[in-house]
């Protein structure tokens, strides 16, 4: 079965620091990819960054970063250098070649402090 | 349209009632999901179509559930005797293919609450 982990309910972090938001992810496709969305107060879905199970790199985007550690079954977002605008809910999830559709980790709140 | 775009935004009713929820892809995507959010939780999949037909229907929690897209691009949720266990925000996303891999862009959903 898929499955997307997300085990910290809730994070802090205070402005221009970096924070990590964890996820871990189970599925049985050889060949999958990993998404990391925001969700502000405001309800829509925002894109950050992807990470294809092939891709040799990590991804990156802007502050955004992907540390993907494929044997620990592991997607973790990190987001330098903190904003206040950064305040959001953020959900992992992931594709699988078997299945065209998204599977959601639970979320993150992150709270963002001057 | 430049997005993805939902209408109404917000709908209130009655339990027992018909509601049906309108979204409207990005011009040119073959690809549109339905996900229900509820409070606090991750979007579940409801359904998944690729151009006019339903490839995917698997997260339809019951039969009072159903959604069609006559000409390939608008998509109606239509939810018969609801329930106030319906109420949630309902998320559309649309998608160029359909095979994920050119990415996934969302509406803004539509909260539908319950009374």
């Amino acid at each position: 079965a898929q499955k997307i982990t997300q085990t910290q309910p809730g994070m802090f972090v205070q402005e221009k620091e970096a924070v990590t938001l964890d996820c871990t992810y189970d599925t049985s496709d050889p060949s999958y990819g990993l998404f990391w969305y925001k969700q502000p107060s405001s309800g829509e879905m925002i894109f950050l960054i992807y990470q294809g199970s092939y891709d040799q790199q990590n991804a990156t985007e802007g502050r955004y970063s992907l540390n993907f550690q494929k044997a620990r079954k592991s997607a973790n977002l990190v987001i330098s250098a903190s904003q206040l605008g950064d305040s959001a809910m953020y959900f992992c999830a992931m594709r699988g070649r078997s299945y065209n559709k998204l599977i959601f980790g639970a979320g993150t709140r992150l709270a963002v402090h001057p | 349209g430049a997005g993805v775009s939902q209408t109404p935004s917000n709908k209130v009713t009655e339990k027992g009632k018909y509601v049906e929820l309108r979204c409207d892809p990005i011009s040119g995507h073959t690809a549109l999901y339905w996900y229900r959010q509820s409070l606090g939780q991750g979007p579940e999949f409801l359904i998944y179509f690729q151009g006019t037909g339903a490839a995917d229907d698997s997260g339809l929690p019951n039969d009072r559930f159903f959604a069609v897209r006559p000409e390939g691009s608008v998509s109606t949720l239509k939810i018969q005797r609801t329930e106030r266990g319906d109420s949630a925000v309902y998320l559309c996303a649309s998608s160029l293919g359909g095979d994920g891999n050119y990415g996934y862009t969302f509406g803004s959903g539509t909260r539908l609450t319950v009374v």
